[in-house]
């Protein structure tokens, strides 16, 4: 079964430092999101992605945060100057069609788990 | 503001019993899904709901969706321990496909 990939699988950086996650969704899928985890807590929605630009986004994500489509298959989100609250799961995702009434499931990948230090 | 409620937080049973898991949330939407997540892993989608009255059934796993009363729960018939893992509600917003997550239930199944 097609996937959403991650790399890597984990990170650790100094806080202060920029960062880059990268995704390569399903190959058909349109829709791309960033989802994150804080260890222990519930999954928290970022940032989602169509026709290259961003269709929605949080309040967690903030002028620290960027997502970029560099290529046909990247998907990837860039965190300028870490913190230490940005320690945690990032799950990339995808999907086929707008998820409006259709039965589309979101599609997760393995995850990178950030640690800033 | 969208709200998504689960519990119990946490779950111990023995194998073979049965058990509910709720999921309440706080505005209308027409989507709701539930996933697995074992330790230190992604997210498997298990179900998608997406009207009134809504049933869907996997092995020993079944969701429901009451639009009305704003409640899904996921029914566990016969547990095994093969089942231990976290399971999350999601609800979407309306507007789009942003999806707020409850809080997650942790289920142990004890042989």
């Amino acid at each position: 079964e097609p996937e959403v990939t991650q790399t890597p699988s984990h990170q650790v950086t100094q806080m202060g430092q920029e960062v880059i996650l990268r995704c390569v969704p399903i190959s058909n899928h349109l829709y791309f999101y960033w989802y994150r985890q804080i260890l222990g807590q519930k999954v928290e929605f970022l940032v989602s992605f169509y026709n290259n630009e961003i269709s929605e986004k949080s309040e967690i994500f903030d002028d620290q945060f960027s997502v970029e489509r560099p290529d046909g298959s990247n998907f990837t989100l860039k965190i300028r100057s870490t913190k230490l609250e940005d320690s945690a799961m990032y799950f990339c995702a995808s999907n086929i069609l707008r998820g409006r009434s259709t039965n589309e499931k979101l599609f997760f990948g393995s995850g990178t788990q950030l640690s800033v230090l | 503001e969208l709200k998504v409620e689960q519990n119990p937080l946490f779950l111990s049973m023995q194998e073979g019993k049965n058990y509910t898991i709720y999921c309440n949330y706080s505005t209308t939407s027409d989507r709701l899904y539930w996933y697995r997540q074992d330790p230190g892993k992604s997210l498997e989608s298990l179900f998608v709901l997406l009207s009134n009255g809504a049933v869907k059934q996997e092995g020993r796993l079944m969701a429901s969706l009451d639009t009305k009363a704003r409640l899904s729960t996921l029914h566990i018939t016969a547990a095994v321990h093969d089942l231990s893992a976290t399971y999350f509600c999601a609800v979407a917003h309306n507007a789009g496909n942003m999806l707020t997550f409850g809080g997650g239930t942790r289920l142990m199944v004890k042989p």
